[in-house]
């Protein structure tokens, strides 16, 4: 069965640091999306990519992350410098058409210390 | 603002009996709901949707009922498992509109 990979799936960093998350869709899907989940509340969209391009950024920390699906499949997510409020869930998400069903990687668990 | 709204933080049922987990969203906009099933430390699992034209869908135990005109819908699990513990969430979106998740719902079906 087709799933999203992602890695790491357990990170800790030092706050200050540079941090990167990496994202593999399901084969065939053109929309890939990179949400945080903080404990007890719902996963929020940071970035939305339709093939390489973005097409929803707006939630995103711009002085901080950066995103980028160079050839339109897989996608890096990174944080510099990282700061303690980024501790969350971070999941990476892909669907065939935009804003239908997406199927979610496992996540990476981020701890700033 | 906050779209999508699960009000209900928890819910326990027993075994055997039917779930029902609630969401209410704002946005008229949407046209394309989800629901999505957590367990801790993974990622949300697909569980099933339904579009704007249907007012329900079901799959095995899952059944969605969407309320166009009370901007509502329900999940109802029957009968319910002890698999079925985890934390749900209802999202929407559709076309243009960008996927968004309520704050979910933690189910637990007591034997």
């Amino acid at each position: 069965e087709a799933e999203v990979a992602q890695s790491p799936r357990y990170k800790i960093t030092e706050k200050s640091q540079a941090v990167a998350f990496w994202c593999d869709p399901i084969s065939g899907h053109a929309t890939l999306y990179w949400y945080r989940q903080i404990l007890g509340q719902g996963p929020e969209l940071l970035v939305q990519f339709q093939d390489e391009s973005v097409v929803d950024d707006s939630q995103l920390p711009k002085d901080r992350f950066s995103a980028e699906r160079l050839k339109g499949v897989d996608s890096t997510l990174k944080i510099q410098p990282a700061e303690l409020g980024d501790s969350a869930m971070y999941l990476c998400a892909s669907s065939f058409a935009p804003n239908t069903e997406a199927f979610f990687g496992q996540g990476t668990r981020l701890t700033v210390v | 603002d906050q779209q999508v709204k699960q009000n209900s933080p928890s819910l326990s049922v027993q075994e055997g009996r039917i779930s029902i987990l609630n969401c209410d969203y704002t946005n008229s906009m949407f046209d394309y709901f989800l629901w999505y099933k957590k367990y801790p430390a993974e990622g949300p699992t697909f569980l099933i949707s339904i579009s704007s034209i249907k007012d329900k869908n079901e799959d095995g135990r899952f059944t969605v009922f969407l309320n166009k005109s009370a901007k509502h819908l329900s999940l109802h699990i029957v009968p319910s498992q002890p698999g079925d513990s985890a934390v749900y969430f209802c999202a929407a979106g559709g076309g243009a509109q960008k996927l968004v998740f309520g704050q979910g719902t933690r189910l637990t079906i007591n034997p």
